[in-house]
């Protein structure tokens, strides 16, 4: 099975700041999906195909990667974004990765 | 608007079972995949599995062969989950969820295991 490891585990930046989460899969696999998590809610599907923002989701966030490498980019950080983010791949079967907190300096 | 409406809170006892359901709304489930994701007290999303609700085919991830048990009911556009011979190990928020990418979650039911 695939395994994903995301990186770091916990970060805070300060709002403007660019931030970078990353995804790495032990395995090549086609795209990624990313999800958003606040505490207390399920989580929302944030972007897939590894660059598409779903809906909703505020044009500072973007993604990029391919093969086994993967990232989520927030140019320019607010207190909003404030969540854990999990990468996930598919397709027979699921795994998602183990989460980024992102946290406000 | 689809919405997907899960069960409430569940108390289980050690050993015993329990048996969750998803109710769907908006959507002909008999078009896509439903998936099961559990998550354990302050830890990250587990995928447990997926059934195909037009055939009953079901996925599930390995450690969950045992555990979970999905089913779907098209007539109610209901999918379900039973956990069996419940550990405090089960102990955990379980969400549902469909269409690929995850576009729609239910809002999670928590399963508590104690005696």
């Amino acid at each position: 099975d695939i395994v994903l490891t995301q990186s770091p585990t916990t970060m805070a930046a300060s709002p403007g700041e660019k931030v970078t989460l990353t995804c790495r899969a032990s395995s090549s696999v086609s795209y990624m999906n990313w999800y958003q998590q606040k505490p207390g809610a399920s989580p929302k599907l944030w972007i897939y195909g590894t660059s598409k923002l779903a809906s909703g989701v505020p044009n500072r966030f973007s993604g990029s990667g391919s093969g086994t490498s993967y990232s989520l980019i927030i140019s320019s950080m607010e207190t909003e974004d404030i969540a854990t983010y999990y990468c996930q791949q598919c397709c027979s079967t699921l795994t998602f990765g183990s989460g980024t907190k992102l946290e406000i300096k | 608007e689809v919405q997907l409406q899960q069960s409430g809170a569940e108390l289980g006892k050690p050993g015993t079972s329990v048996k969750l359901s998803c109710k769907v709304s908006g959507y002909n489930i008999r078009s896509t995949y439903m998936h099961w994701v559990n998550q354990r007290p302050g830890k990250g999303l587990e995928w447990i599995g997926r059934i195909d609700p037009a055939n009953g085919n079901t996925i599930y991830a390995e450690k969950f062969k045992s555990k979970a048990t999905l089913t779907a009911d098209t007539s109610s556009n209901t999918a379900y989950m039973q956990l069996s011979q419940l550990k405090s190990d089960d102990t955990a928020i379980y969400f549902c969820a469909m269409r690929l990418p995850l576009a729609y979650w239910g809002q999670g039911t928590l399963v508590t295991v104690s005696s």
